[in-house]
């Protein structure tokens, strides 16, 4: 069965750095692209970026260059999403989903990160 | 103000059957295949049709889904209670640095 399981709820303060996870299993994980979604409260769904984990191939959404970093470790079949200093408008809830060649056709359960002082 | 365009709700009676639409470009939904995604209040989104048309094993045949140019086109028929979610359309495909999304409907089943 193919899974996607996310790291915890995380409570952060402005300026702050996080990584959060997302570990596949029931799969080939390094045959598969992992994308990460950004969902802002009662917003919609926006894509952040993908990566290939055989190769760590990396793309980002023009909206999120250079503000997050993503990663992958595929010896332990997980991928990351980085921030080096959160703003208060980082508050969401990212999803990770494994990518087929033409849709997301598996997804984590969601982190939600919440940024205040 | 996202990439691929979706009215924000949309609304009909059990049993009855509704359309969603999905606008994009020749950049997108004209040139690539479209997925859509269902998504509960406080659950993660669901793929529900992939490649344009193509239902995920579990997908009832009730929801279909179209394309033509640069719109494609997501249908439910029999509407239930528990369909009311809200829907996402969404184009990614490996060639391209990034993908996008509709910004969702709301389905209400009065």
């Amino acid at each position: 069965e193919v899974q996607l399981v996310q790291s915890g709820a995380e409570v952060k303060k402005p300026g702050e750095s996080l990584e959060i996870s997302c570990k596949g299993s029931g799969y080939r994980f390094t045959s598969y692209w992992i994308a990460w979604v950004r969902q802002m409260p009662g917003r919609g769904l926006e894509w952040m970026g993908i990566i290939y984990p055989g190769d760590s191939d990396t793309r980002y959404s023009p909206s999120f260059q250079g503000q997050v970093t993503i990663s992958a470790d595929k010896s332990i079949n997980t991928a990351y999403l980085q921030w080096t200093s959160l703003k208060a408008s980082d508050t969401a809830i990212y999803f990770c989903a494994r990518a087929t060649y033409s849709s997301l056709d598996y997804w984590g359960q969601g982190t939600l990160v919440t940024v205040s002082s | 103000q996202s990439v691929l365009t979706q009215p924000p709700s949309v609304s009909a009676a059990p049993g009855q059957k509704v359309t969603i639409s999905c606008s994009g470009s020749s950049s997108n939904i004209g040139k690539y295949f479209v997925s859509w995604y269902q998504q509960f209040p406080g659950t993660a989104p669901k793929l529900l049709i992939y490649d344009n048309n193509k239902r995920p094993s579990g997908i009832p045949d009730r929801f279909s889904g179209s394309k033509s140019g640069t719109s494609a086109t997501l249908g439910i028929t029999g509407l239930q209670t528990g369909d009311e979610a809200d829907y996402y359309c969404g184009v990614w495909d490996s060639g391209l640095s990034d993908g996008v999304f509709g910004g969702g409907t709301k389905l209400t089943v009065l």
